[in-house]
């Protein structure tokens, strides 16, 4: 099994829906976690850290429920420009607390 | 620059032929990460530096992968006798900390 699993998707939605990606993770010591985001042929970039208690920024809300292992994204009124592949990152644990462990990332498609 | 900064963009050498990947992290971060991305897949693992010693080359696929950070900041991977399954994207990532990682661009690599 591996440490981090997301469903590969892709997701297609039209604009303006609402769509959610779930992670699950194996290793319960793991300490940090963060949602990237990464487009066609570039390097990934930091969405936003998932906090224990969720958070939210704009139209992004990040979940993390520890007992059950796994984080959530949610993304409300999708626009274009959310196209792109939604990468879950892991930290610390018993791999070391610097080492990120990536899922394979979900795509998404927001269609006009 | 203000960000992490990786060269040679684009790389295209023929098997056997040995390549060396350039990072230049962010000014003053002391964490320096290397990661391997197949099309399709999530960053994995490489190595990892703290200062110039290199803590974890647990992710090296081969004792063809090398990687040194002498004086702290730049760092060189460097892959000898290239083999066609080392076509992929090598990241290179830095952080202060326990904090999120940067990351560069990208060096795309294809062996012929």
């Amino acid at each position: 099994r591996k440490e981090v699993e997301q469903d590969p998707g892709p997701f297609n939605v039209p604009e303006g829906a609402t769509v959610a990606f779930n992670c699950t993770y194996s290793n319960s010591a793991s300490q940090s976690f963060f949602w990237y985001r990464q487009d066609c042929r570039k390097e990934p970039k930091l969405l936003m850290s998932v906090y224990s208690s969720g958070n939210e920024d704009g139209r992004f809300t990040a979940q993390l429920n520890r007992a059950s292992q796994y984080i959530s994204l949610l993304i409300r009124d999708s626009k274009l420009s959310d196209s792109a592949t939604y990468l879950c990152v892991v930290n610390g644990g018993t791999s070391g607390t610097y080492k990120y462990i990536f899922g394979t990332g979900t795509r998404l498609k927001v269609l006009a | 620059g203000a960000g992490v900064s990786q060269s040679p963009r684009y790389k295209v050498a023929k098997r056997g032929q040995d390549v060396a990947l350039r990072c230049d992290p962010i000014s003053g971060h002391v964490s320096l990460f290397w990661y391997q991305q197949a099309l399709g897949q999530g960053p994995e693992f490489l190595t990892y530096f703290q200062n110039e010693a290199q803590l974890d080359k647990s992710g090296l696929p081969s004792d063809r992968f090398f990687a040194e950070r002498p004086e702290g900041s730049v760092s060189t991977l460097k892959i000898q006798r290239t083999q066609q399954e080392d076509s992929a994207v090598y990241l290179c990532a830095s952080t202060l900390g326990y904090q999120p990682q940067h990351f560069g661009d990208g060096t795309r690599l294809s062996i012929l």
